[in-house]
């Protein structure tokens, strides 16, 4: 299974952008990059995820680099309710998400 | 359209008890997969149920145990529980798509205290 490596916390002005590196090097041509947050003990939520092209939805845009192995995950206006801990997984064999100690962000006003 | 949903909330149990947590799966979803979370760390995968059987287990030791339903419900079973199996546990459902990307949806998870 490929690991990641993330910054253990950031900061974030409210109303700017978060932008979340992550390090992916041993991953593999087929395997995806996911993203989850974790807010205070809540389950897990999904964010995104993708394979090699750039990725948007409602909640965030995923940059993967050409050679797959880092991410950035960007918030495009962070606020406080962004507050979490976010987890960078490439995703294994039958989709087991092995989570690693994630990114805390903070955002402020 | 309600989403994953887990009972009970909160369990508190003695060292050497047996627990069973419960999991209903989001709506349309056949995959059920259950994770272990200590306090301050992520989660861990324990194991995957998908058509009743358990496809694929993380490193936990047999104590922990599982079944999944006709209607894609699943339990987690512990056996002689430990201090140490205090911890937040999670179930995700997902569903099997064409091609190889699935997103999962977890659960709020049972908080489970062993004194």
């Amino acid at each position: 299974d490929a690991k990641t490596t993330q910054p253990p916390s950031m900061d974030c002005a409210e109303g700017r952008a978060a932008n979340l590196p992550c390090n992916h090097s041993t991953i593999s041509g087929n395997e995806y990059v996911y993203w989850y947050r974790q807010i205070h003990s809540q389950g897990p939520q999904y964010i995104i995820h993708g394979l090699k092209n750039n990725e948007t939805n409602e909640m965030a845009s995923l940059i993967i680099t050409e050679d797959r192995k880092s991410s950035t995950l960007i918030l495009p206006h962070a606020t406080l309710r962004d507050t979490a801990v976010y987890y960078c997984i490439v995703r294994g064999g039958y989709n087991k998400l092995i989570f690693g100690a994630g990114t805390r962000l903070a955002v402020h006003p | 359209d309600a989403g994953v949903t887990q009972s009970p909330t909160h369990l508190i149990k003695t060292r050497g008890q047996q627990v069973t947590l419960r999991c209903s799966p989001k709506s349309g979803h056949d995959t059920v997969s259950w994770y272990q979370q200590a306090l301050g760390q992520g989660p861990q995968f324990i194991f995957q149920y998908y058509e009743e059987e358990e496809r694929q287990r993380g490193n936990f030791p047999d104590r922990f145990s599982g079944h999944q339903f006709p209607n894609y419900s699943s339990e987690l079973n512990v056996n002689a529980l430990l201090l140490g199996d205090s911890a937040l546990y999670l179930c995700a459902s997902s569903f099997q798509l064409a091609g190889d990307s699935y997103e999962q949806y977890f659960g709020p998870g049972t908080r489970l205290t062993v004194t």
